[in-house]
């Protein structure tokens, strides 16, 4: 089945820096790939997500870039807040509602 | 805003006991997921249901069942709880079919086995 890797455990940058957490996934059937943020202590909800027939995405401070040749797709933001600070999780799915998520990236923003 | 709701918010259970963790959607959403957190593995999927009377088995099933007697209610079982089943548990609930697939969770089950 899908493996999905999350490279980075633990993010910290200064506030106004931007972070960057990169995900690689081994099914080339994947086609969705969302990203969902963990607040401490609360459950997860959804931030972004990307589709294979782009490799790039933006909301507001937020940009996904998919690279399908590598197989990998990532999430930047762009000048953190301390609100920003939380668990980053990325998944992929292959459209058939199945998703695999990576073990999470705890980005902390210093002020 | 989509809303799912699990009970209970936490919950002590002995080993060998049987523990039932409940989760009710009000999206009408055809998909229905558990998951297990841990540290260190991020979430991964025990049993999903994408219709009511039908649950599928996920990455993780052993020592699970799974319950779907509706369209809004979906509960993971545990019939005889162990020590490694100590996780977080959330369940989760999505639409059908592309630009759907935004899974909306609850706000989890803290379970400990002792």
């Amino acid at each position: 089945g899908e493996k999905v890797e999350q490279h980075e455990s633990t993010l910290s940058v200064r506030e106004g820096d931007s972070a960057v957490i990169n995900c690689t996934y081994t099914d080339t059937a994947s086609s969705y790939f969302p990203w969902y943020k963990q607040e401490a202590g609360k459950s997860l909800h959804f931030v972004i997500d990307i589709r294979s027939n782009v490799d790039r995405k933006q909301s507001q401070r937020l940009t996904v870039l998919l690279d399908k040749k590598a197989k990998r797709f990532s999430l930047h933001i762009t000048a953190t807040q301390p609100e920003d600070s939380a668990i980053y999780f990325c998944a992929a799915s292959n459209g058939y509602q199945n998703f695999y998520f990576g073990k999470g990236t705890s980005l902390t923003v210093i002020p | 805003e989509a809303a799912v709701t699990q009970s209970p918010r936490s919950k002590v259970a002995v080993t060998g006991g049987k523990v039932t963790l409940s989760c009710h959607q009000t999206n009408n959403h055809d998909y229905m997921y558990w998951y297990r957190q841990d540290t260190g593995h991020g979430l991964r999927l025990i049993h999903y249901s994408y219709v009511a009377d039908s649950t599928e088995k996920g990455d993780i099933p052993d020592g699970y069942k799974a319950s779907r007697p509706s369209q809004e209610n979906f509960s993971l079982i545990l019939e005889l709880a162990s020590l490694s089943q100590t996780a977080v548990y959330f369940c989760a609930s999505s639409g059908l079919g592309v630009s759907a697939e935004t899974l909306y969770f609850g706000s989890g089950t803290r379970l400990t086995v002792l």
